[in-house]
Formats: structure tokens, C-alpha cells, sequence
């Protein structure tokens, strides 16, 4: 079974511009959630689909949004990009929506790289 | 609101030593809690959760963890370290219940000595 993938695994733009990052969860799984990493502000969550519908957003500016698509898959857009959007993206799938379950797992991609200029 | 303390970011063990790293929740309400594991250049791997019942949650690669309500702990553990252990460790807090909305510490590095 292939794991989640996440494209492009680098990306460099500059100031202003905007960027849309990809996701393909693991087949089957209908929950995607997005994180960001950054060295100053550490792991915080951006925002979690299921069934092609956001439920849950972190506290971030409305110039980062999301979708996801009837197949799961999932991009996240970022408009008007600051310094400070520098930082490693991450996607992670599971199968139910919550992880009150036990048995359910969180299965992360690579993360993509994104270094604003 | 929720929070999470870990302490200690750097944490160094010999090869065959306990790996004990320490994380303290504040939740206002039952917390499902949950710590990753991130290795050099690669995303996130969860190592394990605990989320009702029994309090003490074992993982994968032989770690566990214990819930302790009357300390606010989530400590994790290992009996015995290997080379291949050395990574970074999150714990993380989650007052929904479910992946989303959950908050991260700050993380602590494990380095393993051989």
C-alpha cells in the first residue's frame, strides 16, 4: 500500500507570491490534515478535510487555505507569501475523522519544503 | 485551552539504556494525548496515543507511555535504546479527541550513545 505523498518535496518562492502544495493520502483514508514546521514556532496544526469538507482550523491567517477533492486528495494554498511561511509542510491521513480510536493511525508524508525569498 | 510541556530538548542516553523523555499536559478537559517521532529530513511518525481506558499505551519499536492523571503526565519510555532511536520526540495534546486542533510541544532530541 503506498504511504501519503506529498508534491512538490521543495519549492523556493519569493515574497508575494502564491503557492499551492499537494497531498495524496493513502487509499482509503477520508481524513487529511495539514501541519506546519518551522524552527521559531515549532509543529501547530493549519487544518483538517474529511469528505472533502474542513472541519478543524489552527489559528492561522486567511491567506492560507485549503480543499479536498471527491478522491482525497488534498492541496493547501498559501496567497501573498511572507518570510515567515518558510517552512516544512506536512500532510498526514487516517482513515476515520478523529483519533479516538485506538486502532486508528496517522500516517504523515514527507512533508514539502517551502523557502520564501 | 491545552498545552504541552516537554523537558529536556536535547536528552542523551548510552546504547542499552532507559530512554525516559518527560511530557506534561495541561488540558481543561480528558485529554487524548499522543507522541511522535520525527527522524532526520522526514515527516512525522506516531509512535502512539492514548485516548480512554488503559492508561498505560504501548508502541511501536518497543516504546510505551503511561497516562497519569494526578501528575499531568505522558512520559515516554524504552527500556533499552538503540543506535537507531536517535530522532526527534513530540509529544502532543488534543482536547477534541482527535488528530485536528492538537497541540505540539516543542519536542526533545534523543541522542543515543554508542
Amino acid at each position: 500500500k503506498a504511504g501519503v505523498t506529498q508534491t512538490p518535496r521543495y519549492l523556493i518562492k519569493t515574497r508575494g507570491q502564491q503557492v499551492t502544495l499537494s497531498c495524496s493520502p493513502i487509499s482509503g483514508h477520508r481524513s487529511v490534515s495539514w501541519y506546519q514546521q518551522t524552527p521559531g514556532q515549532g509543529l501547530q496544526f493549519l487544518f483538517e478535510y474529511f469528505s472533502e469538507t474542513q472541519r478543524n482550523k489552527g489559528n492561522f491567517p486567511g491567506r492560507f487555505s485549503g480543499r479536498q477533492f471527491s478522491n482525497s486528495r488534498s492541496e493547501m494554498n498559501v496567497s501573498t507569501l511572507e518570510l515567515g511561511d518558510s517552512a516544512l509542510y506536512l500532510c498526514a491521513s487516517s482513515s476515520l475523522q478523529t483519533g479516538r480510536s485506538s486502532t486508528d493511525t496517522q500516517y504523515f508524508g514527507p512533508g514539502t519544503r517551502l523557502t520564501v525569498l | 485551552a491545552q498545552s504541552v510541556t516537554q523537558l529536556g530538548s536535547h536528552v542523551s542516553v548510552s546504547e542499552g539504556a532507559l530512554v525516559l523523555l518527560r511530557c506534561n499536559y495541561s488540558s481543561s478537559v480528558p485529554p487524548y494525548l499522543f507522541w511522535y517521532v520525527q527522524y532526520p529530513n522526514q515527516g512525522l511518525q506516531l509512535l502512539l496515543k492514548y485516548t480512554t481506558g488503559a492508561t498505560l499505551v504501548k508502541g511501536i519499536n518497543g516504546f510505551e507511555a503511561e497516562f497519569k492523571k494526578s501528575e499531568t503526565s505522558f512520559h515516554l519510555t524504552k527500556p533499552s535504546a538503540h543506535m537507531s532511536d536517535a530522532a526527534e520526540y513530540f509529544c502532543a495534546v488534543s482536547a477534541s479527541g482527535g488528530y485536528q486542533k492538537v497541540t505540539f510541544g516543542t519536542g526533545t532530541k534523543l541522542q543515543v550513545i554508542p
